[in-house]
């Protein structure tokens, strides 16, 4: 079975600055997804990144990067220039390839971008 | 569609009743999902289709629960004699047909309060 693990019940970053969301996973699938979702208050879950786990190059999107450490399964989310439109809660996810009928979440940390 | 949409958004039970809940996924996803997510929580899985086949209810948490997707398109969840424990946002996704493509994409939930 997978897990996925997400230390930080809470972080709050000041406007512009850079943050680091952790997850850990665990599992004994080699060809597997990892994404991060973004939950704000109005519920909708947003996909901010993906991450395959046969690249080793970590995936960038504009302001957000993640650092994919697959011996260690790692798999962290950096928020950089942080905006007040950051804050929300966010959750770290998994779906393996070969069974890729459902993602499997993390607890999610809730993020607080401050002015 | 734009997107994946779900009514209704929000959706008052007194214990015992039954309830509908409705999801209409992207136009041209073959694949639709639905989780639970607990208030403070990551989202759970409950079923998936694939088309109007329902091949994987293994997260449904009792047999008051169920589900269907009889033209491939629109679902629905379906509570019976609903429970506090009920109480929650569930929420439906949807995903394309194409190969190596895992993304789902989220509907904006229905929160379910039973009293």
């Amino acid at each position: 079975a997978q897990t996925v693990t997400q230390s930080q019940p809470e972080m709050s970053v000041q406007e512009a600055e850079t943050v680091t969301l952790s997850c850990t996973y665990d599992t004994s699938e080699s060809n597997y997804y990892l994404f991060w979702y973004k939950q704000p208050p109005s519920r909708q879950m947003i996909l901010v990144i993906r991450q395959e786990a046969y690249k080793q190059q970590n995936a960038t999107e504009n302001r957000f990067s993640v650092n994919f450490q697959k011996a260690a399964k790692s798999f962290s989310l950096k928020i950089s220039d942080s905006q007040l439109g950051d804050t929300a809660m966010y959750f770290c996810a998994f779906i393996a390839a070969e069974y890729g009928n459902k993602l499997v979440f993390g607890a999610g940390t809730i993020l607080r971008v401050k002015s | 569609g734009a997107g994946v949409s779900q009514s209704p958004r929000y959706k008052v039970a007194k214990r015992g009743q039954d309830v509908a809940l409705r999801c209409d996924p992207i136009s041209g996803h073959v694949s639709l999902f639905w989780y639970q997510q607990a208030l403070g929580q990551g989202p759970e899985f409950l079923t998936y289709f694939q088309n109007e086949a329902q091949l994987d209810k293994s997260g449904l948490p009792s047999d008051r629960f169920f589900a269907e997707r009889p033209e491939g398109s629109v679902s629905t969840l379906k509570i019976q004699r609903t429970q506090q424990e009920d109480s929650a946002v569930y929420l439906c996704a949807s995903k394309s047909g194409l190969a190596g493509v895992y993304e789902q994409y989220f509907g904006p939930g229905t929160r379910l309060t039973v009293t």
